[in-house]
């Protein structure tokens, strides 16, 4: 067990549907990534918060967005959702030092969204 | 550009056996971060290990060893006396030094049989 709790862990929608996915990071870390996992991407990282502010964006498409609240949980928002979209979503964490650079991430188990 | 090649799609062995997995990357960067993740059939990723850049001592864990060598811009991973519980993914990550995201290989599936 990594620490990092996500929510849900399946979830099944239909195309054109928004849906939210939820991250509790490790105890003490402040950073949050998020990577999507599928079949013809593999993994890919899709954005970083660092105690509540974006710190880096990668191939996040703008029908998703994510924010990092101040009790530093973080949520994935997905929208107009596509078949395509169906994937594996995991959320990792990072202890503070060097300003979550370069400390090992903590994987969560992930979220599996289907979309039907 | 930052990438990291498994070559190895697939690696099948009998338990006991030795088995290599290989990682190649690329990067510019002069400090930079290498990790090894392992994807169990049920999913989750879990860190296995770390290695810096201005590093390149190796590593045994265990049944675990890590040979790691700039000059030919490796990083690979041999499990001694292969087990039934090691089938899984193995993913090798890189991470330079502009930002924390982690760039991925394709993975490696082994498959350990008894």
């Amino acid at each position: 067990d990594s620490g990092v709790t996500q929510t849900p862990k399946h979830l099944i929608t239909a195309t054109g549907q928004r849906v939210t996915l939820r991250c509790s990071p490790r105890s003490g870390d402040l950073s949050v990534y998020w990577y999507q996992q599928s079949l013809d991407q593999g993994l890919q990282f899709l954005i970083q918060y660092y105690n509540g502010e974006e710190r880096a964006k990668g191939n996040i498409l703008e029908r998703f967005s994510a924010q990092q609240f101040p009790d530093l949980h973080s949520e994935l928002n997905l929208s107009s959702l596509e078949l395509g979209d169906s994937a594996l979503y995991f959320c990792a964490s990072s202890p503070p030092n060097g300003g979550g650079r370069a400390d090992t991430q903590y994987f969560g188990p992930g979220t599996r969204l289907t979309v039907l | 550009a930052q990438k990291v090649t498994q070559a190895q799609t697939e690696i099948s062995v009998v338990e006991k056996e030795d088995v290599t997995l290989d990682c190649v990357y690329e990067t510019r960067d002069t400090t930079y971060y290498l990790f090894w993740y392992k994807q169990p059939p049920s999913g989750e990723l879990v860190f296995l290990i770390r290695r810096n850049s201005f590093d390149e001592q190796n590593e045994i864990s265990g049944r675990y060893s890590w040979n790691f060598q700039k000059s030919t811009s490796s990083f690979n991973f041999t499990i001694t006396a292969s087990q039934v519980v090691d089938s899984a993914v193995y993913f090798c990550a890189l991470r330079g030094n502009q930002g924390g995201k982690l760039i991925f290989g394709q993975g490696t599936e082994l498959s350990v049989k008894p």
